[in-house]
């Protein structure tokens, strides 16, 4: 069935460095990927979007492109501050543009960035 | 910006005993789902909610599961008989269904331990 793999945290940055968290699926058709974000205490957030193959989702710095040849999609952010600190979810939706249908996540990766 | 809220925030239940946990979803979203995650597991799909219908559910919602929609704002996940292995973060998500508003919005979570 279809699956999500991200990589194992946490990952622990200073300000300012690069950040990448790797994404990889498996898939039958054309799923739609998403990054979300859980900050402490809060729910998940959408953070950015792709809906088919080379789109690039960006949102507050970060970006991550859909992949099918490696069937992936990278979480990257060029400059990170503390106030990225939080757990990012790597997830797809098997069948796009329908409403109602189930998120398949990834295990979470845990970003702490410290000043 | 509206957002979904459940409660409680945390449950504490022995095993056999029934829960109830709530969600009130975003008031014009017409897809409700529940998900879970088992402390350092993959967050997983549980069930979808649609005109007062089961619209998808996968193999963990079983019989000891339900959803109700009780009123105009509140949307309820049973669990008939606890089990130690369904203490886990169980989060409510809501989205619309027009094309385009198909992003899935979650709630906090409730964080349910059975003991």
């Amino acid at each position: 069935g279809d699956s999500v793999t991200q990589m194992e945290g946490p990952v622990t940055l200073s300000e300012e460095a690069f950040l990448t968290i790797n994404c990889t699926y498996t898939a039958t058709g054309y799923p739609s990927l998403f990054w979300y974000v859980q900050y402490p205490g809060e729910g998940l957030q959408l953070l950015l979007k792709a809906t088919k193959a080379d789109d690039k989702g960006s949102n507050k710095g970060f970006e991550a492109t859909y992949r099918k040849e490696t069937t992936s999609f990278h979480l990257e952010k060029g400059s990170v501050q503390v106030s990225d600190s939080a757990v990012y979810f790597c997830a797809l939706s098997p069948r796009a543009n329908q409403a109602g249908t189930a998120l398949i996540f990834g295990k979470g990766t845990t970003l702490s960035v410290s000043s | 910006e509206p957002e979904v809220t459940q409660t409680p925030s945390h449950q504490v239940t022995q095993m056999g005993q029934e829960v109830i946990l709530r969600c009130v979803p975003i008031s014009n979203h017409l897809y409700f789902y529940w998900y879970r995650q088992i402390l350092g597991q993959k967050v997983e799909f549980l069930v979808s909610f649609y005109n007062n219908e089961i619209s998808e559910k996968s193999e963990i919602f079983d019989d000891q599961f339900s959803v109700e929609r009780p009123d105009g704002s509140n949307f309820t996940l049973k669990i008939r008989s606890t089990k130690l292995e369904d203490s886990a973060m169980y989060f409510c998500a809501s989205s619309g269904a027009l094309r385009r508003s198909y992003e899935q919005y979650f709630g906090p979570g409730t964080r349910l331990t059975v003991t």
